[in-house]
């Protein structure tokens, strides 16, 4: 499969705990986005990567967000001391980036249940 | 600041039937429009865009989008519905330098046997 993998597809932890999720974009991509889906919502934008440059984090939801993608290929998006609001989502996309519009493909998600 | 407006939550049409769902944005520049669908359990695939060419985008699944300007409207339609279609369906606009998706809620689509 050459499309954009995340990992874990679910994950169940209890409030304050620490999680990293993982996306694996495709390989020629130099572009991955994170977003946040909540019930009943359409993805929010929370972070963008040009290959390890971090382009625009002021979206993330706040300091206990953080994202990173080191090598300029997979990213990993952690949440510090999660809280019960946390649950949702969060979807990692990535495209080619040329031009005015680079078409995204989108990742299965992660879903994030925070007990 | 560009954003979308999805007209209704749910919308439930029977087999066969035509399928329109609506979508209006607000934009201050000219837009890059998207329709996506979310099967369940399944990532967002992109059913159609426009991007300033033809008003009338064709797009996967016999789903097609009409741009009209006048009414900022950009609503999909598809012919006849079938059971497959049964999903989620968002309308988005780029933001901006064209690196971020706004994304509509969505609108959940039922096909009625």
């Amino acid at each position: 499969d050459t499309g954009v993998s995340q990992d874990p597809r679910h994950k169940i932890t209890k409030r304050g705990q620490n999680v990293t999720f993982r996306c694996d974009p495709i390989s020629e991509h130099n572009r991955l986005y994170w977003y946040r889906q909540t019930l009943g919502q359409g993805p929010e934008f929370l972070t963008y990567f040009q290959n390890e440059a971090q382009l625009e984090k002021s979206r993330l939801l706040s300091d206990r967000f953080s994202a990173e993608r080191p090598k300029g290929s997979f990213s990993t998006l952690e949440i510090q001391r999660t809280e019960q609001g946390d649950s949702a989502m969060y979807l990692c996309a990535s495209s080619l980036g040329q031009g005015n519009y680079n078409e995204q493909f989108f990742g299965p998600g992660t879903r994030l249940t925070v007990l | 600041a560009q954003s979308v407006t999805q007209l209704g939550s749910h919308v439930s049409v029977s087999e066969g039937a035509l399928v329109l769902l609506r979508c209006n944005y607000s934009s201050s520049v000219p837009p890059y429009l998207f329709w996506y669908v979310q099967y369940p359990n399944q990532g967002l695939q992109l059913l159609l865009k426009y991007t300033s060419a033809a008003t009338l985008v064709k797009g996967i699944n016999g789903f097609e989008a009409e741009f009209k300007k006048s009414e900022t409207s950009f609503h999909l339609t598809k012919p006849s519905a079938h059971m497959s279609d049964a999903a989620e369906y968002f309308c988005a606009v780029i933001e901006g330098d064209g690196d971020k998706i706004i994304f509509g809620k969505g609108t959940r689509l039922h096909i009625l046997p």
